[in-house]
């Protein structure tokens, strides 16, 4: 999967915890994003980066952060985890802006 | 809110049949892309088409894109088993692609 792994790749964990989700690249690519997957919403866009320490909000941020402190690993936190919360996130890779991505596994996240 | 509404839901198709399927997404974009999804895995770019293209093949797929009614079509020619799977389209724009809600491919052999 074009050097992208995702670590969790199961996660239970209960309601008022926090996670962290990790997103390692061997790609030395500059664009890294972070989507959730729902039936029947498709995939939505968490959050992203588009270089080291430069993030910005996608269309479902709430109740996440996200940091990138070297350019092959992007994180995602939820500060406090909610049932709503309970999803497939999936990190994906980008050589350039707006171009062709590149998707990891999958993290399979339940919060109880 | 959502970029992209792909259309229909869901197809199923006879193996060697064309299959057809639509896009429209809401804002302006530099391209327009189109995933595949095999069930429990990661997305898979297909293929990217932008703003200035009106058709692209590649293979047994055939992408258009009309920039006016901002709609977009993948026809996959000649169908087979292995092509039942879930296919995204992804507006490319802003630095980030964001994508619709997905066309669920059943090919019967």
């Amino acid at each position: 999967d074009a050097g992208i792994t995702q670590s969790p790749r199961h996660k239970v964990t209960e309601t008022g915890t926090p996670v962290t989700l990790r997103c390692h690249q061997t790609e030395n690519h500059r664009y890294m994003y972070w989507y959730r997957q729902d039936p029947g919403h498709g995939l939505r866009l968490i959050h992203y980066s588009y270089g080291v320490k430069d993030t910005d909000k996608g269309e479902v941020s709430d109740g996440y952060s996200v940091s990138r402190s070297k350019t092959e690993d992007f994180l995602l936190t939820l500060e406090s985890a909610t049932s709503s919360q309970t999803s497939v996130y999936f990190c994906a890779i980008s050589e350039a802006r707006d171009e062709k991505l590149f998707f990891g596994s999958g993290t399979q996240l339940s919060v109880l | 809110s959502q970029q992209g509404e792909e259309d229909p839901q869901a197809l199923s198709i006879q193996e060697g049949e064309n299959a057809t399927m639509n896009c429209s997404y809401k804002t302006s974009i530099n391209n327009l892309q189109w995933y595949r999804q095999n069930s429990g895995r990661g997305l898979v770019h297909l293929i990217l088409i932008r703003s200035n293209e009106r058709e692209k093949h590649s293979g047994r797929l055939r992408v258009t894109l009309d920039t006016s009614k901002k709609s977009s079509s993948l026809l996959i020619t000649a169908s087979r088993a292995a092509d039942t799977a879930s296919y995204f389209c992804g507006g490319g724009g802003y630095q980030k692609v964001t994508f619709g809600t997905g066309t669920k491919l059943q090919v019967i052999p």
